[in-house]
């Protein structure tokens, strides 16, 4: 079972344009939703993450926002850049935090010059 | 910022032989460590959650007597492959949480190549 379902799979987007990743999730016990980017043969470097008491989130040219009753978040990044090229992944736990994540398959972003 | 250091970045073994992975927590007392296990190009899968000073709890179908962890100390946990096969080969990523924090930080991640 798939308790965090991301997509889309891969996006490209252009520079300067507002890249998209949805997620949703199905255990409504989860408390901590937290965005993930990867680079190739790295671990995993959290970007932003956001609880289910507050619908929004902005840190820099991240965002994150936060639908309860649908049961979905999505990342926003503003301004992309080529830099921003990498695998996102979304991730939620219970616990707020105190348990293993589960994540989403990952989103290869590819932002064109 | 917290920073979690895994060692060996890069391993090779041979078939049939065990080999350690270690992560430590550098700037803050980890009292709970995650390892993921990631295939290329897929996503993180939990392996286990370990607590110090406790046994290890072993997600759904991961093989406790395969893949041991200790988590002797707040700063330091282990992932020992034993008698690793050329199907365990795989990018091998802990985490770490500090006590009452809700952050989790993850490690640069171990590559395990079983020849």
């Amino acid at each position: 079972q798939q308790q965090v379902k991301q997509s889309p799979q891969s996006l490209i987007v252009q520079k300067g344009g507002i890249s998209i990743i949805n997620c949703a999730y199905e255990n409504t016990a989860f408390d901590y939703f937290p965005w993930y980017q990867q680079f190739p043969g790295k671990g995993p470097a959290l970007l932003i993450a956001i609880r289910p008491d507050v619908s929004e989130k902005k840190e820099g040219r991240f965002t994150i926002s936060f639908n309860k009753s649908a049961k979905q978040f999505s990342l926003h990044i503003m301004d992309s850049q080529p830099g921003d090229s990498a695998t996102y992944f979304c991730a939620a736990s219970n616990g707020g935090g105190a348990d293993g994540l589960t994540f989403g398959k990952g989103t290869h972003l590819i932002i064109q010059p | 910022g917290a920073v979690v250091s895994q060692h060996p970045s890069r391993v090779i073994c041979k078939s049939g032989t065990s080999v350690k992975i270690e992560c430590r927590s550098l700037d803050f007392q980890a009292t709970t460590m995650f390892w993921y296990r990631q295939f290329p190009k897929q996503s993180l899968m939990l392996m286990a959650t370990s607590n110090e000073g406790s046994k290890a709890t072993y997600e759904q179908g991961v093989e406790k007597d395969k893949f041991l962890i200790n988590h002797a100390s707040l700063t330091l946990s282990t992932l020992t492959v034993t008698s690793a096969h050329p199907e365990d080969s795989s990018f091998y990523i802990c985490s770490a949480r500090g006590q009452g924090a809700n952050t989790i930080y993850f490690g640069e991640g171990s590559w395990l190549t079983v020849v």
